[in-house]
């Protein structure tokens, strides 16, 4: 079966660290991938694209790396900060199938500590 | 980008009853969704909002129980009827402008009692 997965516990990490989030799926070919912050009582924000062809993508703190041997995606967060407490959800766009809608993961929670 | 007012943000509903949530964009979109959120699960698609035409529901979801308008590129409404208990869950409008991103609401969070 297809499936995307995201570690559902919690990650708690002092300020200062680098927070590393997992997105591992199975049996898609994605066209693409993409990250989303979701706060409470709020919708998902995007935040960060990386397509099959690329290995990485950055954009400020946040890096994404995307292996698609390992069918992985991992997103960093650098020099974290509590406001970065948040959810993440990985999404992914499958190129075949004819189904071309986006794909979402059940989301990371983050708790950054000072 | 697109910024997306979803209404009402809550509401608390009788079973038996109905709801319809609405979606404004601020600008013309190709697209517009209609997911679900149980907490801490993954947001689940009910449907594409077809401009001028009837909604594509995905499997799992249907007419009768989630009618869906879209009269135009900016609007949008979702009905859940005839409500359980079981639907009690966030309801989230999004977009797309012809783009990679999504746009979201801010969401519906409904419970039916």
């Amino acid at each position: 079966s297809q499936k995307i997965e995201q570690n559902s516990e919690a990650l708690n990490i002092q300020e200062g660290k680098t927070a590393t989030l997992t997105c591992n799926y199975t049996n898609y070919s994605p066209a693409y991938l993409q990250w989303y912050r979701q706060d409470p009582g709020r919708g998902p924000v995007f935040l960060l694209l990386i397509r099959e062809n690329e290995k990485e993508k950055r954009k400020e703190r946040l890096k994404v790396t995307f292996d698609t041997t390992l069918k992985q995606s991992l997103f960093h967060i650098t020099a974290s900060q509590p406001a970065d407490s948040a959810t993440y959800l990985c999404a992914l766009l499958p190129i075949s199938g004819g189904y071309n809608k986006l794909i979402f993961g059940a989301g990371t929670r983050l708790a950054v500590h000072p | 980008s697109a910024v997306i007012s979803q209404k009402p943000s809550r509401d608390i509903c009788q079973r038996g009853t109905s709801l319809t949530i609405q979606c404004q964009v601020d600008s013309q979109v190709t697209m517009m969704f209609w997911y679900r959120q149980q907490p801490g699960q993954s947001l689940t698609l009910i449907a594409t909002a077809n401009q001028g035409s009837e909604a594509t529901y995905e499997s799992g979801f249907v007419i009768d129980k989630f009618p869906i308008s879209r009269p135009n590129l900016t609007f949008s409404t979702l009905t859940v009827s005839n409500m359980s208990p079981e639907d009690s869950s966030i309801y989230l409008c999004s977009a797309e402008t012809g783009g990679t991103e999504a746009f979201f609401g801010q969401g519906t969070r409904l419970t039916v009692v």
